[in-house]
């Protein structure tokens, strides 16, 4: 089956830093990926909405220039968190919607840790 | 290995009658569970959760039921509208980790 993947799995960084965190889609070209948030025992948060070529579609209340995407190609989506802060740490997943056998169907990876000291 | 089941890909219910949705795990850790709804293009809403110290819990029309020795979970609608013909993904939450189901589209027939 389809699978999508994001890398790095989990990340520490210090305040200040930027972070970037790929989503890619295995097997197939996700036209759409989507980005969440997840805070401990909360349900996602869904950030932003990216299609392949062009600006990502945020959410109310998510800041574009803290929060860069970029999907450059049909099985890469990009999140990058510029200036970390502690309170950006937190569990981010993404998924893909895209053509996989004869139907569209959405795929979720496996979700980033990211922890900022 | 899948640790998160959705073995119905769909499933197609009279306007008015229940729908079921079933979901089976295979670790017996995960600390709660989710019940998420997706329309096409559409990122995932959520719908009703369940701690994994409960068996049961309601909200208006979505009832999710947690079967626990069976390691098998369910969510009923009930009456199903029209506007439920989506997908429907279960999801259980683990060491900060969420593992999603495949997913079941529901379709609900005039």
């Amino acid at each position: 089956g389809a699978v999508v993947s994001q890398h790095p799995s989990w990340v520490i960084c210090k305040s200040g830093t930027s972070v970037k965190i790929e989503c890619r889609s295995l097997d197939f070209q996700a036209t759409t990926m989507f980005w969440y948030r997840q805070f401990p025992k909360q349900s996602l948060m869904l950030m932003a909405t990216s299609n392949e070529g062009s600006k990502a579609t945020y959410e109310q209340g998510v800041e574009k220039d803290k929060f860069l995407i970029n999907h450059a190609s049909l099985t890469l989506s990009t999140l990058t968190v510029t200036s970390a802060h502690p309170e950006d740490s937190s569990f981010y997943i993404c998924s893909a919607d895209g053509l996989a056998g004869s139907s569209y169907e959405q795929y979720f990876g496996p979700g980033t840790r990211l922890t900022v000291t | 290995d899948q640790q998160v089941k959705q073995n119905s890909p769909s499933l197609s219910v009279q306007e008015g009658r229940i729908s079921i949705l079933n979901c089976d795990y295979t670790n017996s850790m995960f600390d709660y569970f989710l019940w998420y709804k997706k329309y096409p293009a559409e990122g995932p809403t959520f719908l009703i959760s369940i701690s994994s110290i409960k068996d049961k819990n309601e909200d208006g029309r979505f009832t999710v039921f947690l079967n626990k020795s069976a390691k098998h979970l369910s969510l009923h609608i009930v009456p199903s509208q029209p506007g439920d013909s989506a997908v429907y993904f279960c999801a259980a939450f683990r060491d900060d980790k969420i593992i999603f189901g495949k997913g079941t589209r529901l379709h609900i027939l005039p």
